[in-house]
């Protein structure tokens, strides 16, 4: 079946500092991909998306772009703060046939200190 | 309207006893989903309703989950017979399309954290 991988965490940076949270998929075709997060103690929230090969989803000053050619949708952002500490979910839709249900990788857990 | 909903927000049963947990999905939303979150396994599909279409249930781990949808609105998920493995975050999902829908974001509830002891 799909999988999706993202580098393991935790991931701990210094406030301003710049964050990439890796993540590639398997999925055949074209699946949407997203990044949701969950903060402590909280559920999940899509952070954001991307529909098709060469988008660029952004929300909160976090970019991931669309790479068909490597098949990834790696997560930055410039400079961090204190709040953006929580757990970072990649997943996938499925692409060719799969129904909407959401692949998702392991989450990567990022703590941003002063 | 609202958000997703889910009831109750924490479950602690005994081995050996079934449990009903509810979910509320978005007004509108034709597709709904339950996911579940454990240590051992992150997050994982178990079962998907797209309008009066036959539900997908190939993520379910055994025959002792079952989930049913009334009125194309609540959502039951029903785990008899619970062990102790069963202890996770059961979450569910709704989104308005589902389908094939290349776009369609799902939107999730805040779960039940169910404990078996």
């Amino acid at each position: 079946g799909n999988s999706v991988t993202q580098m393991e965490g935790p991931v701990t940076l210094s406030e301003e500092a710049f964050l990439t949270i890796n993540c590639t998929y398997t999925a055949t075709g074209y699946p949407s991909l997203f990044w949701y997060v969950q903060y402590p103690g909280e559920g999940l929230q899509l952070l954001l998306k991307a529909t098709k090969a060469d988008d660029k989803g952004s929300n909160k000053g976090f970019e991931a772009t669309y790479r068909k050619e490597t098949t990834s949708f790696h997560l930055e952002k410039g400079s961090v703060q204190v709040s953006d500490s929580a757990v970072y979910f990649c997943a996938e839709n499925g692409g060719s046939g799969g129904g909407n249900k959401l692949t998702f990788g392991t989450g990567t857990q990022l703590k941003v200190e002063l | 309207g609202a958000g997703v909903s889910q009831s109750p927000s924490n479950k602690v049963t005994e081995k050996g006893k079934d449990v009903e947990l509810r979910c509320d999905p978005i007004s509108g939303h034709t597709a709904l989903y339950w996911y579940r979150q454990s240590l051992g396994q992150g997050l994982e599909f178990l079962i998907y309703f797209q309008g009066n279409s036959a539900p997908d249930k190939s993520g379910l781990p055994s025959d002792r989950f079952s989930a049913e949808r009334t009125g194309g609105s609540v959502s039951t998920l029903t785990i008899q017979r619970t062990q102790q493995e069963d202890s996770a975050v059961y979450l569910c999902a709704s989104s308005l399309v589902g389908g094939p829908s290349p776009t369609d974001t799902q939107y999730f509830g805040p779960g039940t954290r169910l404990t078996v002891l």
